[in-house]
C-alpha cells in the first residue's frame, strides 16, 4: 500500500530564510511521481512542484525545489527566500504511474508553515 | 491561464437533504477527480472519471454518492441524502492525461451538514 508520511505539523520560519519540508513516502510500485500542493488559509489547493521517480535530476520551479532521495524514498521541498506569502499548508502527495494502476493521489497530513515577519 | 472552477463556494443544507456540486474542469482535459478534505484531516480521494464512466472509486464513493458529466464542460457530485460526516471541502481536479500528468484543483465547494 501506499503511504505519506509528513512529520513536522507545524513550522515557523523567518522571512527570506530558507525552509526544508520533510516528506517520506512508501510504495511497492517501480515508477511513480510525487507532487507538492500548497494550501492557503482561503482553502484553495495550488500545484507546486513535480517530481518523477525516473527524473534524474530534481525539480525546480522557481523558488520551490525538490530534493528528491530515492533510496530513502523522501521528496523533500525546499522554499528558498521565505516569503510572507508563503504561509499556508504544504501537502506532499503520491499517485502510481503505471498504465492500470490506481491513479489516485496518496496525501500526506500536511505540514502548517508560517512565516514570521 | 486555463482553470478548474467550481459552484457553489460554500454549500448549508439540511441532514437527508441532496445535494450537486459542480465543476468545470479545464477545457482539454480528459481525466477528472473528485476529493474531500473534512476540516483538520488528510485530503481523501473519492473518484475517478474517464470517457463518460467512472474508472476508480475509493471506499467513501459508496451508492450516496454519483458523478455525471452532463454536457461537454460540467464535471458534477451527487450527494443523494446527506449526512452530518459529509460535511466538508470538496475538491476537483483534472488532468490532461492520465500517469503522472499533475491534477489541478479547483478552488473547492464548503458543504456544511446541519
Amino acid at each position: 500500500a501506499q503511504k505519506i508520511t509528513q512529520t513536522q505539523p507545524g513550522m515557523f520560519v523567518q522571512e527570506k530564510e530558507a525552509v526544508t519540508l520533510d516528506c517520506t513516502y512508501d510504495t511497492s510500485d517501480q515508477s511513480y511521481g510525487l507532487f507538492w500542493y500548497k494550501q492557503p488559509s482561503s482553502g484553495e489547493m495550488i500545484f507546486l512542484i513535480y517530481q518523477g521517480s525516473y527524473d534524474e535530476q530534481n525539480a525546480t520551479e522557481g523558488r520551490y525545489s525538490l530534493n528528491f532521495q530515492k533510496a530513502r524514498k523522501s521528496a523533500n521541498l525546499v522554499i528558498s527566500a521565505s516569503q510572507l506569502g508563503d504561509s499556508a499548508m504544504y501537502f506532499c502527495a503520491m499517485r502510481a504511474l503505471l498504465m492500470d494502476s490506481n491513479y489516485q493521489l496518496i496525501w500526506g497530513a500536511g505540514t502548517k508553515l508560517i512565516i514570521k515577519p | 491561464e486555463p482553470e478548474v472552477t467550481q459552484t457553489p463556494s460554500h454549500q448549508v443544507t439540511q441532514m437527508g437533504q441532496e445535494v450537486i456540486l459542480r465543476c468545470v474542469p479545464i477545457s482539454n482535459h480528459l481525466y477528472f477527480y473528485w476529493y474531500r478534505q473534512i476540516l483538520g484531516q488528510k485530503v481523501e480521494f473519492l473518484v475517478s472519471f474517464y470517457n463518460n464512466e467512472i474508472s476508480e472509486k475509493s471506499e467513501i464513493f459508496d451508492d450516496q454518492f454519483s458523478v455525471e458529466r452532463p454536457d461537454g464542460s460540467n464535471f458534477t457530485l451527487k450527494i443523494r441524502s446527506t449526512k452530518l460526516e459529509d460535511s466538508a471541502m470538496y475538491f476537483c481536479a483534472s488532468s490532461e492525461y492520465d500517469g503522472g500528468n499533475t491534477q489541478y484543483f479547483g478552488p473547492g465547494t464548503r458543504l456544511t451538514v446541519l
